[in-house]
């Protein structure tokens, strides 16, 4: 069993439409990161999480330390929020290291 | 501009042919690690450093060795290069807050083929 599962791991939605991407885990953990990856490739840091939510313009990303799981929304998605994104934990037992998630597939159409 | 720079961008190269992608940051950041991502795999740590001359092996470390002589460079070195390190490479960086999580800030990655 994966250390990291998120959920769906595709996503087709319409433009405008409220999205949720999950994200559980097994292990105790010091931090979660939300990251997204262009089409072209590159990744970019979403948010770094140890407790609660956090936002930033439309996207929102939460955690619950007790269920192991968090979740990044997207308010009112827009074609260019068309993209991969992934979550990764840094357990509390491993030091430094990061584990991955799959990744979720977002495609959002106008 | 803050940026995390990966050289090269793509090689492609043949088994046994020794090889380094280097990996260098502006940003004066502690933290450094490479990650390799293929298709079905998802991403996965290789190595990893915490400061100069700190480094530590992650999920995958066969086959990669990774320097720290200074703060800036990462390089990750393949000595002996096989078909199965053909991937795609991510280099990212990081400060070591209080809590040692921070954002990490990612290069655009390298996109090795050996052959």
């Amino acid at each position: 069993k994966n250390e990291v599962e998120q959920s769906p791991q595709n996503l087709t939605a319409q433009e405008g439409e409220f999205i949720t991407i999950n994200c559980s885990y097994s292990v105790g953990i010091s931090a979660l990161h939300w990251l997204q990856q262009h089409p072209g490739g590159g990744i970019v840091s979403l948010f770094m999480l140890s407790s609660g939510k956090k936002k930033h313009g439309r996207l929102i990303a939460t955690i619950n330390i007790q269920e192991k799981h968090s979740s990044l929304h997207i308010t009112a998605s827009h074609p260019r929020d068309s993209a991969v994104y992934i979550c990764a934990v840094r357990s509390r037992i491993a030091g430094n290291m990061l584990t991955f998630g799959g990744g979720t597939r977002l495609m959002v159409k106008p | 501009e803050a940026q995390v720079t990966q050289n090269p961008r793509y090689l492609i190269t043949v088994t046994g042919k020794k090889l380094t992608v280097t990996c260098s940051q502006n940003m004066n950041h502690e933290y450094m690690s490479w990650y390799r991502q293929d298709p079905g795999l998802g991403l996965r740590q290789i190595y990893y450093s915490m400061n100069v001359e700190v480094t530590d092996k992650g999920d995958v470390p066969e086959g990669y060795k990774v320097s720290r002589k200074e703060k800036r460079n990462f390089p990750l070195i393949l000595e002996s290069p096989s078909p199965n390190q053909t991937s795609l490479y991510f280099c990212a960086s990081s400060f070591v807050g209080g809590t040692a999580n921070q954002p990490q800030h990612f290069g655009d990655g390298t996109r090795l083929s050996i052959l």
